[in-house]
């Protein structure tokens, strides 16, 4: 069964650092999301690709935070510099359809980020 | 603005008890509104949809306009029902709530 991949599982960094992560969707999911799960919340939508246009970036920290999908397949999510508040699981989902409604997310299984 | 509350973040019964995991909306339009399951080392996975009015493993949710709330609710819980739930919104893109972890003893 496909599945979305994430790497690296865990990392551990020290503030001012660049930490960037990775995203494989499942084959042929043309919209890709970036959540942020901070410990003892729910999920919130960082950025969401349609291939590789940004739809919604409207909670992306933009001076510290880019997100890119080049070709519209993979992705990657970069912070730089990290500070001690990024701490926290940074999950990938991708679905076979965009704003549509009753559409399903496949979630990956998060990278989680220490900054000490 | 639109926000999905989940009132309880630990909801503890014995296995065959009635489970009720709770969940309000604030949403001016027509919602569209998920539960998502989280089972232990596993991935966040989507459970039901409203809009299917299905029921999976053995849990259903009634959307209650009147009470913005769509609660999720199976009447015998098991064991392998333990896990972390998040009731989610549809606004162009996934607002969730805070979770509420469901522990079913035995």
């Amino acid at each position: 069964e496909a599945e979305v991949a994430q790497s690296p599982r865990y990392k551990i960094t020290e503030k001012s650092q660049a930490v960037a992560f990775w995203c494989d969707p499942i084959s042929g999911h043309a919209t890709l999301y970036w959540y942020r799960q901070i410990l003892g919340q729910g999920p919130e939508l960082l950025v969401q690709f349609q291939d590789e246009s940004v739809v919604d970036d409207s909670q992306l920290p933009k001076d510290r935070f880019s997100a890119e999908r080049l070709k519209g397949v993979d992705s990657t999510l970069k912070i730089q510099p990290a500070e001690l508040g990024d701490s926290a699981m940074y999950l990938c989902a991708s679905s076979s359809q965009g704003a549509v409604r009753s559409y399903e997310q496949y979630f990956g299984p998060g990278t989680r980020l220490t900054v000490t | 603005a639109q926000r999905v509350t989940q009132p309880e973040k630990l909801l503890s019964v014995f296995k065959g008890a009635p489970v009720e995991l709770k969940c309000n909306y604030s949403y001016s339009g027509s919602p569209e509104l998920f539960w998502y399951v989280q089972y232990s080392r596993q991935r966040l996975q989507l459970l039901l949809r409203h809009i299917s009015r299905e029921s999976i493993k053995g849990f259903t949710a009634d959307l209650n306009k009147g009470e913005t709330s769509f609660h999720l609710k199976k009447p015998f819980a098991q064991e392998e029902d333990s896990a972390m739930y998040y009731c989610a919104l549809n606004d162009d893109k996934l607002i969730f709530g805070t979770g509420t972890r469901l522990q079913v003893f035995p």
